[in-house]
């Protein structure tokens, strides 16, 4: 596609409850990462996948976050026993690997509300 | 891991003014230095990098410092407009084989008040 695609836009949910985060990367884009941004917060980094090795996991808040990464492509980010404080914008981007530049293409994000 | 600190968290100026951004980084062996405006409502996009082999790189109005030595780095807008009212993100990042991982400041809202 033309950009990186997340889905669903919006997500509204209730505590307790387990939701998936979709994000489809720009075509050839080997590198692709999620971040997290609270009501007017900074980009708080999740996960980083790289080609086929071992993913980064080191900023995932606890073991209710897992993210996995298919095909090398599309990646799903899963957060178990939603709780309040989960809501935030989820934001997915990639990049190309060995380029000149390393920049990051982000998606439009998934709002996801926890009530 | 690294850790990046920006500063100011907000930032207001007259129209045609500058404007100055700072961050900090921890990892000595960080070499990536980007920067991204997010507009409201909008995704975050890149603006200005630098690489750790340069010391200075200007766009137009844009332009980045890096001094390694004091693990710093800056934005400096000139002449500013309204349209350059946003979020402004620093990042580093230790690029090695492809290796990029980027992270972020906690931002700084620009407001350029005309």
């Amino acid at each position: 596609g033309a950009g990186v695609s997340q889905s669903p836009s919006n997500k509204v949910t209730e505590k307790g409850k387990d939701v998936e985060l979709r994000c489809d990367p720009i075509s050839g884009h080997t590198a692709l990462y999620w971040y997290r941004q609270s009501l007017g917060q900074g980009l708080e980094f999740l996960i980083y996948f790289q080609g086929n090795s071992a993913p980064d996991k080191s900023g995932l808040p606890s073991d209710r976050f897992s993210a996995e990464r298919t095909g090398g492509s599309v990646s799903t980010l899963t957060i178990q026993r939603t709780q309040q404080e989960d809501s935030a914008v989820y934001l997915c981007a990639s990049s190309l690997v060995g380029g000149s530049s390393g920049e990051l293409f982000f998606g439009e994000g998934s709002r996801l509300t926890v009530l | 891991g690294e850790n990046v600190e920006q500063h100011p968290s907000t930032l207001s100026v007259q129209e045609g003014d500058s404007a100055v951004i700072k961050c900090t980084y921890s990892d000595s062996a960080s070499n990536y230095f980007p920067w991204y405006k997010q507009e409201l409502g909008k995704r975050p996009q890149l603006i200005i990098d630098i690489r750790s082999n340069v010391g200075e790189k200007k766009d137009q109005r844009i332009a980045v410092t890096l001094n390694k030595t004091a693990k710093h780095f800056s934005l400096h807008i000139t002449e500013t407009q309204p349209e350059d009212s946003a979020v402004y993100f620093c990042a580093a990042s230790k690029t090695s084989g492809g290796y990029n991982k980027l992270i972020f400041g906690a931002g700084t809202r620009l407001a350029v008040h005309p």
